[in-house]
């Protein structure tokens, strides 16, 4: 089936520093990926949608100069949080849409756990 | 605004059991609705999905139920073992934007050996 990966799994960082965070999809090609985040004992809000090769589109109360999306290919999206701070700390999961066949169905990665100091 | 509401929050069985965990969601123009398990610190992994023009669908143990029109879904597990402890999450998709979707808060599942 297809897989999804992030790197890295796990980072702590130190208030005020920017985190990048890669999604990407190992077997297919994802046109559409999602960037989702999940406080504790919270169920997972989407954060942003982002399509290869244009600007990511943000919900509602979330900010986009704060949270850098870019998906510069068919496999691969990023999320940067700038100037991070302890608020910021989440699990950060990235979903990928499967481009043709499976349009309908969104493989999830393994999440990323962000600490900051 | 739709809105996706998981009961019980938490449930706590002996091994054998059977059980059913709960799903409503006040919206019900969805696209589909879909199960999910996780597991602690981990990503999710997709159980079961339900389109809008399904009535059920089952997996090994696993057999989910979904009546749009009472905006209802049910996960149902029979003989529970201890490797299905994990939180369970279900989510629908709307109508007018299926990308997007929404999840409940989870039902974290114990079931002791």
């Amino acid at each position: 089936g297809a897989v999804v990966s992030q790197h890295p799994s796990w980072v702590i960082c130190k208030s005020g520093t920017s985190v990048k965070i890669e999604c990407r999809s190992l077997d297919f090609q994802a046109t559409t990926m999602f960037w989702y985040r999940q406080f504790p004992k919270q169920s997972l809000m989407l954060m942003a949608t982002s399509n290869e090769g244009s600007k990511a589109t943000y919900e509602q109360g979330v900010e986009k100069d704060k949270f850098l999306i870019n998906h510069a290919s068919l496999t691969l999206s990023t999320l940067t949080v700038t100037s991070a701070h302890p608020e910021d700390s989440s699990f950060y999961i990235c979903s990928a849409r499967v481009a043709g066949k499976y349009q309908e169905t969104q493989y999830f990665g393994p999440g990323t756990r962000l600490l900051v100091l | 605004k739709q809105e996706v509401t998981q009961i019980p929050a938490a449930l706590s069985v002996p091994e054998g059991e059977n059980l059913v965990l709960n799903c409503s969601f006040t919206d019900s123009a969805i696209y589909n609705l879909q199960w999910f398990r996780q597991d602690p610190g981990k990503g999710l992994t997709s159980l079961l999905l339900i389109q809008s023009s399904q009535r059920e669908q089952t997996s090994g143990r696993l057999n989910a139920s979904l009546d749009k029109s009472s905006g209802r879904s049910t996960l149902y597990i029979a003989a529970s073992q201890p490797g299905d402890s994990a939180t369970y999450l279900c989510a629908v998709r709307g109508t007018y934007n299926f990308n997007k979707f929404y999840f409940g808060s989870g039902t974290k599942l114990n079931v002791k050996p």
